[in-house]
């Protein structure tokens, strides 16, 4: 069971806007910054949004993201098929359970 | 730019150590507000993380369910960091990735290919 909850697939239309959610607590989201990974098939993951809703030099600006609360979201727009891939919000959990946690991953499908 | 190599043996036998080397290149681990991490990923499953150092060996942070097997250490006159994880069985198996964290916030980049790690007998 991972720390923090995403769904697992979600799926749009080419030229479409999806968006993924990742609910945790306030002893990791509500107090730290949240960060989220693309992780492409058969390869490691990369960073693609850090501190809640900065982009890495190189990452496109149909990625975006959002924090409220205990609760993120990856906003991506203008979907392309080459965005299929597997997406893990991430963020440090200062509780019981003290390190970096990640969701559970959610996989994208373009239809 | 950062680029980071994992290496190490592939299989592993039941009960004994999981010893895994992350070389880092383009950049010295010893330049400072960087955490060297180690993250794992169980076949077909999320991200774990392992745990992380600083270049000089302190502080050093690991995941409170594998604690007690887990050591990660830093050779900066090698510009590498090392994983050991002792008592391995099957649940083990996983793909492992070295990443660099950082100590300003909570990101983990860039990362490592990633090594296939089997535990098996």
């Amino acid at each position: 069971q991972s720390v923090l909850t995403q769904p697992p697939s979600v799926s749009a239309a080419p030229g479409q806007k999806v968006t993924i959610s990742c609910s945790g607590s306030s002893s990791n989201i509500g107090n730290n910054y949240v960060c989220w990974y693309q992780q492409l098939p058969g390869t490691a993951p990369k960073l693609l949004i850090y501190d809640n809703n900065k982009r890495p030099s190189g990452i496109p600006e149909r990625f975006s993201g959002s924090k409220s609360g205990t609760s993120a979201t990856l906003g991506i727009t203008g979907l392309q098929t080459g965005d299929e891939a597997d997406y893990y919000c991430g963020t440090w959990d200062s509780g019981l359970s003290t390190g970096g946690v990640f969701g559970g991953g959610t996989k994208l499908t373009v239809l | 730019q950062v680029q980071l190599q994992e290496s190490g043996p592939g299989l592993v036998k039941p009960s004994q150590t999981l010893s895994l080397t992350c070389i880092v290149s383009g950049g010295s681990i010893s330049s400072g507000g960087y955490y060297w991490s180690w993250i794992r990923q169980h076949p077909g499953k999320g991200l774990e993380w392992i745990g992380y150092i600083y270049y000089s060996g302190s502080p050093s942070y690991y995941n409170p369910s594998l604690k007690s097997r887990v050591t990660i250490s830093a050779d900066t006159s090698k510009n590498q960091f090392s994983l050991k994880l002792s008592s391995v069985t099957a649940a083990d198996t996983a793909v492992y990735y070295c990443a660099r964290g950082t100590t300003s916030s909570t990101w983990f980049g860039p990362w490592g290919q990633g090594i296939l790690v089997t535990v098996s007998s």
